[in-house]
């Protein structure tokens, strides 16, 4: 079965600081990959995306992420947290064909700290 | 980004009423339509797909006929969550992709509240 794996519930940085949310996955081909953030009662808000070429993606609010194929990973990095960062985070991969949904990782909740 | 707009924002109905979802996107065709549900604290379940002018594909396990889903326009789709019962309470997102676009744009989701 396809599946988006988020291995951490939550991650507390301190402000200032770098922060990585990983994220791996299990589909075949090659996906599409991306990022989206959460903040409480709304919908989501991409972040960033990877179909091809560069294996770091840069993205909205000085975040990027790494694409592994080797590892089948795509964590998502900043190099200087800000509280205002503090909110949900998704992973989500499409698989390669026509009219397919996102399929979204469990979240992982960012904690930064003043 | 395209803009996604979703309404009511937060609903409040009796048990037994049915409540409709409206999903608009305001600067794009949207030829392809997800609705999705999330319960607290975890990740977004798919629901359906709809294309415009076809029947939405429902998730194993979504009762078609209590999730009416309809993609009337390139611009609109609807849920309708008939016969509300408290334990539909949930978040709703709808999400829209245009032709050819590689991302999908998400509304600001509803609370539906049943009583």
């Amino acid at each position: 079965a396809q599946s988006v794996a988020q291995p951490e519930d939550q991650v507390n940085v301190a402000e200032g600081n770098p922060l990585t949310v990983k994220c791996t996955y299990s589909v075949s081909g090659n996906p599409y990959l991306f990022w989206y953030v959460q903040y409480p009662n709304r919908g989501l808000q991409f972040l960033l995306k990877y179909i091809t070429g560069d294996n770091l993606v840069k993205g909205s609010y000085g975040f990027e992420a790494e694409f592994n194929k080797s590892q089948t990973s795509f964590h998502l990095k900043k190099p200087s947290a800000l509280v205002s960062d503090s909110a949900l985070y998704f992973c989500a991969v499409r698989p390669n064909q026509a009219g397919t949904a996102l399929i979204f990782g469990k979240g992982t909740t960012l904690s930064v700290s003043s | 980004g395209a803009v996604v707009s979703q309404h009511p924002s937060w609903v409040i109905c009796k048990s037994g009423t049915s409540v409709k979802i409206e999903c608009r996107s305001l600067d794009f065709q949207a030829t392809t339509m997800f609705w999705y549900r999330q319960f607290p604290k975890q990740s977004l379940m798919l629901m359906a797909t709809s294309n415009e002018g076809s029947k939405a594909t429902y998730e194993q396990g979504v009762e078609k006929d209590k999730f009416l889903i309809n993609h009337a326009s390139l611009t609109l789709s609807t849920l309708t969550v008939t016969s509300a019962h408290p334990e539909d309470s949930s978040f709703y997102i709808c999400s829209s992709r245009g032709r050819a676009q590689n991302i999908q744009y998400f509304g600001a989701g509803t609370r539906l509240s049943v009583l």
